[in-house]
């Protein structure tokens, strides 16, 4: 059973653009959403997390849009450059849970 | 990452020997996990600590088992390896939720079963 579905799996997009990668959460207890990006060899570092309290935060060119009557949230990158390539992952956790990951998405932006 | 570190980063090991990677920790969190990660399958948790001497499993804990005897060491061991436990080990640190809540991840151990 998955908990968080993550999609795209993979994406391209041109040096600029803005991309949008999206998840899906079943557990309604969930209070705790953030995005992670790793690149290759590395581990995962957290990026942005939002609190279902919240519609939707932006940090710098990243933004989570969280609606949490579909239970879906997702991370757009604005004006988006060949160094943030890389794999994103969603994730989710009620309280102190363990969090629970997507699948992730690797994205490639091209110049 | 700074606060974490994982040992060994690479280690090749024969199937059937036991194995252990260590995670050691000195942001003094109480919550500390180690997650696999396999193409396909994202980050699974294999087993999680919520304290000194206070563990539990995760989805894919069959074969693994841990310790924690001081709050900033947390051992994976492999009783038995096998194949199938050919992956990428990482561990985290969670900040409280009055400081983010937010992981903080090793930069893995990259395991290899022949």
């Amino acid at each position: 059973q998955q908990q968080v579905k993550q999609s795209p799996q993979s994406l391209i997009v041109q040096k600029g653009g803005i991309p949008i990668i999206n998840c899906a959460y079943e557990n309604t207890a969930f209070d705790y959403f953030p995005w992670y990006q790793q690149f290759p060899g590395k581990g995962p570092a957290l990026l942005i997390a939002i609190r279902p309290d919240v519609s939707e935060k932006k940090e710098g060119r990243f933004t989570i849009s969280f609606n949490k009557s579909a239970k879906q949230f997702s991370l757009h990158i604005m004006d988006s450059q060949p160094g943030d390539s890389a794999t994103y992952f969603c994730a989710a956790s009620r309280g102190n849970t363990p969090l629970v990951f997507g699948k992730g998405t690797r994205l490639s932006v091209i110049a | 990452d700074a606060g974490i570190t994982q040992s060994p980063r690479h280690k090749v090991t024969e199937t059937g020997t036991p194995v252990t990677l260590r995670c050691h920790q000195t942001e003094n969190h109480r919550y500390m996990y180690w997650y696999r990660q396999d193409p396909g399958h994202g980050l699974r948790l294999i087993h999680y600590s919520y304290g000194v001497k206070d563990t539990d499993k995760g989805e894919v804990s069959d074969g693994y088992s841990v310790s924690r005897s001081k709050t900033e060491d947390f051992l994976l061991t492999l009783e038995s390896a096998t194949s199938s436990q050919t992956s990428v080990y990482f561990c985290a640190i969670r900040a409280p939720q009055g400081k983010g809540h937010g992981y903080t991840f090793g930069s893995g151990t990259r395991l290899t079963v022949v």
